[in-house]
């Protein structure tokens, strides 16, 4: 695709409700990021995705949070039983092979738990 | 642990203004850096990456040096716009992939 797409771009839900949200990548982006990003506070990092491999899941803040590449393309980061806590904007990026290169964003969903 | 800091955190200026604004971090051990902008309600844009063994690059009217040694990078607008108003942030690449990110200076500029 032209540029990194994330779907939804807002969701509401209530607290202990399941939530999938979705990010397409960059066509032939093999390196994929997810992020959140609280009101007023700086980029978390979550998991780090190459291919369809996370080496890096250390920023997953608990055990609620998973996330799945699937043909080295799409991902999906699920959270299980929502807290209020989650709410926040959670961004998708990528990067053509994960050396450092240029990150490229998606718009992001903005989560609000009730 | 790598700690990224802006300063300042909003800049007000008016249009047609030179400024520079500030990135700082504590490990010189960095891969790359990158600068971004923020609309709000928006994603990321990427404006400069500067590799590690770089110390400028230039695109347009923005400037971004990168001194590894003292661990900072400023990034500087020149005759800043109106348009150009939105969240500027750095960050730090470590390890190849481990992108870590400042908090932010949100800039005003006023026509």
């Amino acid at each position: 695709g032209a540029g990194v797409s994330q779907s939804p771009s807002n969701k509401v839900t209530e607290k202990g409700k399941d939530v999938e949200l979705r990010c397409d990548p960059i066509s032939g982006h093999t390196a994929l990021y997810w992020y959140r990003q609280s009101l007023g506070q700086g980029l978390e990092f979550l998991i780090y995705f190459q291919g369809n491999s996370a080496p890096d899941k250390s920023g997953l803040p608990s055990d609620r949070f998973s996330a799945e590449r699937t043909g080295g393309s799409v991902s999906t980061l699920t959270i299980q039983r929502t807290q209020q806590e989650d709410s926040a904007v959670y961004l998708c990026a990528s990067s053509l092979g994960g050396s450092g290169e240029k990150l490229f964003f998606g718009s992001g969903t903005q989560l609000s738990v009730l | 642990k790598q700690e990224v800091t802006q300063i300042p955190a909003a800049l007000s200026v008016p249009e047609g203004e030179n400024l520079v604004l500030n990135c700082s971090f504590t490990d010189s051990a960095i891969y790359n850096l990158q600068w971004f902008r923020q609309d709000p309600g928006k994603g990321l844009t990427s404006l400069l990456l500067i590799q590690s063994s770089q110390r400028e690059q230039t695109s347009g009217r923005l400037n971004a040096s990168l001194d590894k040694s003292s661990g900072r990078s400023t990034l500087y607008i020149a005759a800043s716009q109106p348009g150009d108003s939105a969240t500027y942030l750095c960050a730090v690449i470590e390890g190849t992939y481990k992108y870590i990110f400042g908090t932010g200076t949100r800039l005003k500029v006023l026509a």
